[in-house]
């Protein structure tokens, strides 16, 4: 049973690139969680969507960010035009409801050069 | 009232002692609370939870103790071991209604040296 996966593990953009990172949830999972961690911080929560909506965006950044979790696919959390400040590390949780133990992805570290 | 404040922020424990992790919460609604384990390049992992209906809960060599009148909960690691050596971040949520959306604290880097 594989766990949460997040490609690609590595990105590096250019300032006012675009960023796509996926997240494939745990098999049986219907709810996905985003969080980001900056260097020598905890992590910060961003969003938790279930399957085509978005239940709780309060920690999304007002401009820039999205995050989408079609009926079909990965979730996705898109960032335009990135700045130097974007560079963390990026991790996708699941869980099979509300109620239970969300578990991690490897993450996705995104560098702005 | 949202915040979860850890110490201390990094910590060198000999091989065989205690390491001793402490977290503090302001929201009295918070009611799950758990420590995850996460070594470099990898995602967090789940290491232990308590729920405030318990003072301690013990799973191996790992502890967590509970004061809910304080406001304060602290994860022991007995028989520290040099594989122990991980960033241990404790978290918080109203867990009945919401796991996934947890409040982290700032993390503790744990050394055990040989």
């Amino acid at each position: 049973n594989a766990g949460v996966m997040q490609n690609p593990r590595h990105l590096v953009r250019r300032r006012g690139q675009e960023a796509r990172l996926r997240c494939s949830p745990m098999k049986g999972h219907s709810h996905v969680y985003w969080y980001r961690q900056l260097p020598e911080e905890g992590l910060k929560f961003m969003v938790y969507l279930q399957k085509e909506n978005i239940i709780d965006e309060s920690g999304m950044p007002k401009e820039r960010f999205s995050a989408e979790f079609p009926k079909e696919g990965p979730s996705i959390l898109r960032i335009q035009q990135v700045v130097r400040g974007d560079s963390a590390a990026y991790f996708c949780a699941s869980s099979s409801w509300s109620g239970t133990e969300a578990f991690f992805g490897q993450g996705t570290r995104l560098t702005v050069v | 009232q949202q915040q979860v404040k850890q110490s201390p922020q990094s910590l060198i424990v000999q091989k065989g002692g205690i390491s001793i992790i402490n977290c503090a919460y302001e929201n009295t609604a918070f009611d799950y609370f758990p420590w995850y384990q996460q070594f470099p390049g990898k995602g967090p992992a789940l290491l232990i939870a308590i729920r405030p209906d318990v003072s301690e809960k013990k799973e191996g060599r790992f502890t967590i103790s509970f004061n809910k009148s304080a406001k304060q909960f602290s994860l022991h690691i007995m028989d520290s071991q040099p594989g122990d050596s991980a960033t241990y971040f404790c978290a918080a949520n109203k867990g009945s209604s919401n796991t996934g959306k947890l409040i982290f604290g700032q993390g503790t880097t744990l050394q055990v040296k040989p």
